[in-house]
């Protein structure tokens, strides 16, 4: 199976601007998340879909959100690019197994705010 | 609050020596917890989970509920372990707690 797959690798924005970023889970997952890492402080959750719903939430503002599709896919969008948005953004796609889950990551998309 | 903590940031041990990572957590339920490895310009990955109770690549990790630790141990370690280490912990639908991580280098 292919792994999880996210686009752009690299995103190079101005503060102020938007940016959408995509996530492709791997296929037959239906939970997607998505975390910020960033060295200061490191990964932190920002929210988690599943078949088209928002389950859970991190603390980030409102500026950060995100859709599923029905294929699983989704996008995350952050407006209003402040410089701390820097970072590396990744997304995960869960699976249920027996006694648990199992969170598989992609590469990850780098997105500089200047 | 839920909280994992990963003392150590840096990890610097021989080859053939062994190597110990710790881990601990604070959480008010039943903890679903996890050690994830990501190598040099790799993406992150499961290395074990402490439900399987199984050993990946000679390391292993055991809850210790009393002690609220997940300890991730090998007896040996090889240069190939060289990379960041983190320890996770799952708050169910889908959000994981990490902790800061564990960079550990191996030196021959």
């Amino acid at each position: 199976k292919a792994g999880v797959t996210q686009t752009p690798r690299y995103l190079i924005k101005t503060r102020g601007q938007q940016v959408t970023l995509s996530c492709s889970p791997i296929s037959g997952h239906r939970s997607v998340s998505w975390y910020q890492q960033t060295p200061g402080q490191g990964l932190q959750f920002l929210f988690e879909y599943f078949s088209e719903t928002q389950r859970n939430k991190g603390n980030f503002p409102g500026r950060f959100s995100g859709r599923q599709f029905s294929n699983s896919r989704s996008e995350m969008n952050v407006s209003t690019l402040e410089l701390g948005d820097s970072a590396l953004y990744l997304c995960a796609s869960r699976v249920e197994v027996a006694g648990g889950s199992e969170q598989f990551f992609g590469p990850g998309t780098r997105l500089t705010v200047l | 609050a839920q909280r994992v903590t990963q003392p150590e940031k840096l990890l610097s041990v021989f080859k053939g020596a062994p190597v110990e990572l710790k881990c601990n957590y604070s959480y008010s339920g039943s903890p679903e917890l996890f050690w994830y490895v990501q190598y040099s310009r790799q993406r992150l990955q499961l290395l074990l989970r402490h439900i399987s109770r199984e050993s990946i690549k000679g390391f292993t990790a055991d809850l210790n509920k009393g002690e609220t630790s997940f300890h991730l141990k090998k007896p040996f370690a090889q240069e190939e372990d060289s990379a960041m280490y983190y320890c996770a912990l799952s708050e169910g639908w889908g959000k994981f707690q990490f902790g800061a991580g564990t960079q550990v280098v191996v030196t021959p």
